[in-house]
């Protein structure tokens, strides 16, 4: 069973930087099947693609996150982070940490499988 | 960027009744690459359909979907009380996604 588990601060202070990390079990996030992604939740609002990371170390991230996110992969622990510089108010959110599986058995784009159970971070003085 | 706007914003049905719930592309996505979420209150999203009208693991065959030309559409043939819920699209092109805003399916 694939169990993804976020860990990091649940309060940053404005203008510092949020990091986070996820903890994999049930898969290797070295695997060529899929990545690894974030998805944030502003409170009361939707889903807000962050970014993704492939097994190939390349990175992709939302258009306006892309200047102040980076995600990394630790191979040996089987792990990935999030870090998200100069952050604002507007960054106070649900983040999951989520596997993002785009060719599975069949050879089909499945999308965001597995979810974490989500941390909350708030960014406030 | 695809932007994608789901409606209605807010479904009032009753248990029993058929839910159909939209979601519009900005330009066109590949049935392929678009997908359905459910999130429960205080419960992360869960992948409810993925290449448009495929259900994703141990979902119940009330649920399916559709599409027509840039219209995706998800319907529950007779809502279960554990189906008033929010609803998201979701579209992957150019290795980069986006989610529609929601929809919520509420009890009248």
């Amino acid at each position: 069973q694939v169990q993804l588990q976020e860990s990091g601060p649940g309060l940053v202070k404005p203008s510092q930087t949020l990091s986070l990390t996820c903890t994999v079990s049930g898969a290797s996030i070295s695997s060529g099947d899929y990545s690894w992604s974030w998805i944030r939740q502003p409170p009361g609002k939707g889903l807000e693609w962050i970014g993704d990371i492939y097994n190939s170390g390349s990175t992709y991230y939302n258009p306006p996150l892309k200047s102040r996110a980076s995600i990394s992969v630790d191979t040996s622990k089987n792990q990935f982070s999030l870090r998200l510089r100069s952050v604002t108010a507007a960054d106070t959110a649900m983040y999951y940490c989520v596997r993002h599986l785009y060719y599975d058995s069949g050879g089909l784009y499945r999308g965001f499988d597995y979810w974490g159970q989500g941390t909350r971070v708030t960014v406030s003085s | 960027e695809v932007v994608l706007t789901q409606s209605p914003g807010t479904l009032s049905l009753s248990p029993g009744e058929r839910a159909t719930l939209s979601c519009n592309t900005s330009q066109s996505v590949s049935s392929s690459y678009l997908g359905w979420y459910l999130q429960r209150p205080g419960q992360a999203p869960r992948l409810l359909m993925f290449g448009a009208s495929s259900r994703a693991t141990g979902i119940p065959d009330r649920f399916s979907g559709s599409v027509s030309g840039r219209d995706f559409f998800l319907t529950i043939s007779r809502l279960e009380p554990e189906d008033f819920a929010v609803y998201y699209c979701h579209q992957y092109s150019d290795s980069r996604s986006t989610f529609g805003q929601g929809t919520k399916v509420e009890i009248k």
